[in-house]
Formats: C-alpha cells, sequence, structure tokens
C-alpha cells in the first residue's frame, strides 16, 4: 500500500466550478502535510500547508482529518489557470522526508 | 525566496554515458539536499538524502553505484547517474534545506532521455 495515496483523476470541470480532491495517508507519524501544484513538466511547488483546524487561501481550502489519516483540497470558482496536477504530501519529522502521492490531474475547461 | 538552480534541464544521450546533475542552493546554505525521480504520471520518489560533507543515504532499491551522489560544499550536490540505459530515462529532481525545520525548495528539475 502506497504511504500517500490519490485519486490520479483526470478530473475535467468547467470554469466556475467548485472541485474537491482527497488525499488518505498510512503513516500516523507523519507530522505536517501538505498540498503542491505541479504543471507539465515542471518542478512541484507548494501550494498550501494543511492543518487540522481547515486553513483558506483565496479560493483553496484545505482540511486535515488526523483520525482518518485524511485530507482534502477544495478549489472554488476553478479557473483554467488551475489546470495542474496537485501532489498530496506528506512530512515526517523524524526523517526530514518529504512523501508525495501520485498527484491528482485537474482540467479547466472554457 | 529561496532559489534552488539544477542544471542542466534537459540531457539526450547515449546508452552508456554517465552523465551529472548539479543542484544549487543560490541563496541559503542547503544542509540537506534530496534527489528525487518522477516517472510519467506517477509520483516523485525519493532516491536519497544528502547532508553535506557525510556519505548519502539511499532508499531501498536505489543502487548506489548506479547514482552518485556527492555533496561537498553546503551549496551544491551532484548526481551522477553512472553508465546510463534507456529504463534511467526519468525526471529527475533535487531540493534543498537549510537547517532545523526549514522548508525544501526544489529545483526545476532534469529530464533525461536515454537514447
Amino acid at each position: 500500500r502506497k504511504e500517500v495515496e490519490q485519486d490520479p483523476g483526470p478530473f475535467n470541470v468547467p470554469e466556475g466550478a467548485t472541485v474537491a480532491f482527497n488525499c488518505t495517508y498510512s503513516n500516523s507519524a507523519s507530522q505536517s502535510f501538505f498540498w503542491y501544484r505541479q504543471d507539465c513538466r515542471k518542478e512541484p511547488k507548494l501550494l498550501m500547508s494543511v492543518y487540522s483546524s481547515g486553513n483558506e487561501d483565496g479560493r483553496f481550502t484545505a482540511q486535515l482529518n488526523r483520525a482518518s489519516q485524511y485530507i482534502s483540497l477544495l478549489i472554488r470558482d476553478s479557473k483554467l489557470s488551475d489546470s495542474a496536477t496537485y501532489l498530496c504530501v506528506a512530512y515526517s519529522g523524524n526523517t526530514g522526508k518529504l512523501i508525495f502521492g501520485q498527484g491528482t490531474t485537474l482540467q479547466v475547461k472554457p | 525566496g529561496a532559489v534552488v538552480s539544477q542544471h542542466p534541464s534537459r540531457v539526450i544521450c547515449k546508452s552508456g554515458t554517465s552523465v551529472k546533475i548539479e543542484c544549487r542552493s543560490l541563496d541559503f546554505q542547503a544542509t540537506t539536499m534530496f534527489w528525487y525521480r518522477q516517472f510519467p504520471k506517477q509520483s516523485l520518489m525519493l532516491m536519497a538524502t544528502s547532508n553535506e560533507g557525510s556519505k548519502a543515504t539511499y532508499e531501498q532499491g536505489v543502487e548506489k553505484d548506479k547514482f552518485l551522489i556527492n555533496h561537498a560544499s553546503l551549496t551544491l550536490s551532484t548526481l551522477t547517474v553512472t553508465s546510463a540505459h534507456p529504463e534511467d530515462s526519468s525526471f529527475y529532481i533535487c531540493s534543498a534545506r537549510g537547517t532545523g525545520t526549514q522548508p525544501q525548495h526544489f529545483g526545476d528539475g532534469t529530464r533525461l532521455s536515454i537514447l
């Protein structure tokens, strides 16, 4: 079983739609979580950190449920420029390692 | 913000060639550097972790004699793919981190194609 699992998609949505991505992790010792965005053939870029209390950054909302070992990302009012692959990432402070999920591909259509 | 430069960005070479990829932290001292590999439609897989001045720690299944890592200074780490074969074709990405709990900063990646 992969340590961080995501539905690879693709998710095809119209502009303006709200879309949600889910992620589960298996290592309960993971301490921090992040969503990264990766455009085709580019390096991943940090989108936002994820906190148990939930956090919002503009149109993006991230949520962590430690009991269920579940992480989510909600994108409201999708833009064409949101088309990318979204990577769910777990960080272990003990090892200093980032563990990446496979990524979920989002395609926003006009 | 912190910048990590990776070079070259693209390499195409014949089977059997050894390829060196450089990863530089431009405006901070990187005590730890990480090397990842990403095959198409797959996640980034950590290959190895290197701390300045010491031997790299390789993940399970990664051949240390095949993927030579050198982290001789606080701003430079190199990954050498020795005697590369077509199955080594992939996207290689480095990241660098300063001290303590500072975040990792990623390089632009190197797309390696072995013919």
